[in-house]
């Protein structure tokens, strides 16, 4: 199947600071991106849709100042966690939709990026 | 968000045994796909359905979309201690739409 890689894998950093996660999609173009965040123990929440070359569209409740997408390329997704806080610690995983042989979609997952905020 | 019934929530079977899970909703959707999460990764996709109706099997995994198109069920054959997991079913209406998880069911296999 397709891959789907992120780095980083896990990232520390202090309360204020900015992180920045990139997805990228290694063996096909992905127009569209989406970002999940997971609590443990629980399912994956939708954060965001990344379109290439346009706004990435915001699920409710995301603060969109908060967490930049950045949809550059065909391949790159990056997601920037601003003045990060306690809160926002949590597993980030994005995915991407490439287009199966019969016109539907399907959608591959990276291998999530462990935030820890101090 | 919406999300879909899955069920059972968690599992603890004993090594060959055969797994069901299901998962189901009260709206349609044109596409289920079945996914497990190791703990600490990404979803790895498992089984995808694109037509009601249809059975997939992936080696020991099998999956159905249901005929209604508000449910799909996975069936694990013989599991092994590396079925050990977190499977979600996700649901999706169309291509340009988000997918719709499950809760997940947690898969202990006791060898």
């Amino acid at each position: 199947g397709a891959v789907v890689s992120q780095h980083p894998s896990r990232v520390i950093c202090k309360s204020g600071t900015s992180v920045k996660i990139e997805c990228r999609s290694l063996d096909f173009q992905a127009t569209t991106m989406f970002w999940y965040r997971q609590f443990p123990k629980q399912s994956l929440m939708l954060m965001a849709t990344s379109n290439e070359g346009s706004k990435a569209t915001y699920e409710q409740g995301v603060e969109k100042d908060k967490f930049l997408i950045n949809h550059a390329s065909l391949t790159l997704s990056t997601l920037t966690v601003t003045s990060a806080h306690p809160e926002d610690s949590s597993f980030y995983i994005c995915s991407a939709r490439d287009r199966t042989g019969t016109g539907g979609y399907t959608q591959y997952f990276g291998p999530g990026t462990r935030l820890t905020v101090l | 968000g919406q999300q879909l019934n899955q069920n059972p929530q968690s599992m603890f079977i004993q090594e060959g045994e055969d797994v069901s899970m299901n998962c189901t909703s009260s709206s349609i959707f044109n596409t289920w796909l079945w996914y497990k999460q190791d703990p600490g990764e990404g979803p790895v996709l498992l089984i995808a359905l694109y037509k009601a109706g249809e059975l997939t099997s992936n080696g020991r995994l099998t999956a159905q979309f249901g005929i209604t198109r508000k449910d799909s069920f996975l069936n694990i054959s013989a599991s092994i201690p590396s079925d050990v997991g977190i499977y979600f079913c996700a649901g999706q209406l169309g291509g340009n739409t988000p997918l719709v998880f499950g809760k997940g069911t947690r898969l202990s296999v006791i060898a």
